[in-house]
């Protein structure tokens, strides 16, 4: 079982509204990602980050931001939730070139 | 064109079947070829990878690359119940610089039936 873990594991929310997704790793991994995937669709990169207080934008435009002030920890904010923000968002991280540990993810539904 | 084509399915078998999941792909700087499982409600874990070309083979799986054209396999010997989930192809380019990010399939959604 992989220890990153990812909190809420349901969020339903109101538009407008500001919403932190939390993400953390005990395993020490520089490499942390978020993906959005949706039913039927590819696992899509958002944003990801290489170590400490480095983050980049994914492939794909996100209108979410995060932060890595600690290594452990990776958190996504969106700063006025919509309704075309409703997604399933998955948390990984990574020590290496392919071996990616995923998060149960967090099934975000915006009404 | 999308990088990464992958058939979603869904693929249904009964118990004992051979399993074969395919992906093709365009970028051919891509050197790292993965699967990985995801079961309904949970995140995806790596079940196999290779490098470049070749075959892998891990007790009733097994990967198989063929980079001249442009198209990796996942076969899937003596499918059980247990088997039953949704598995996606997933690349990457070489290691170094900015290149760790994997660039995944649609995933195919496999039921095995008993």
């Amino acid at each position: 079982e992989a220890d990153i873990y990812q909190t809420p594991r349901y969020l339903v929310i109101g538009t407008g509204k500001k919403i932190t997704l939390e993400c953390s790793q005990t395993m020490g991994h520089d490499k942390m990602y978020w993906y959005q995937q949706d039913p039927g669709m590819e696992l899509h990169l958002i944003h990801y980050s290489y170590g400490v207080n480095s983050t980049e934008k994914g492939d794909l435009s996100s209108e979410s931001t995060v932060s890595r002030i600690r290594t452990e920890h990776f958190p996504l904010t969106l700063e006025s939730a919509r309704p075309s923000h409703t997604s399933q968002y998955l948390c990984a991280s990574s020590a290496g070139q392919f071996e990616a540990f995923f998060g149960q993810g967090t099934r975000l539904t915006v009404v | 064109q999308k990088e990464v084509e992958q058939d979603p399915g869904p693929l249904s078998v009964p118990e004992g079947a051979i399993v074969s999941l395919n992906c093709t792909y365009s970028n051919s700087a891509f050197q790292y070829f993965m699967w990985y499982r995801q079961y309904s409600r949970k995140g995806p874990e790596l079940l196999m990878y290779t490098y470049s070309s070749g075959n892998k083979e891990d007790g009733r799986f097994t990967a198989q690359v063929d980079k001249s054209s442009k198209y990796i396999s996942l076969f899937i010997r003596d499918s059980q119940p247990s088997d039953s989930a949704t598995y996606l192809c997933a690349m990457s380019p070489p290691s170094g610089g900015s290149n760790y990010k994997l660039t995944f399939g649609k995933g195919t959604l496999l039921t095995v039936n008993p």
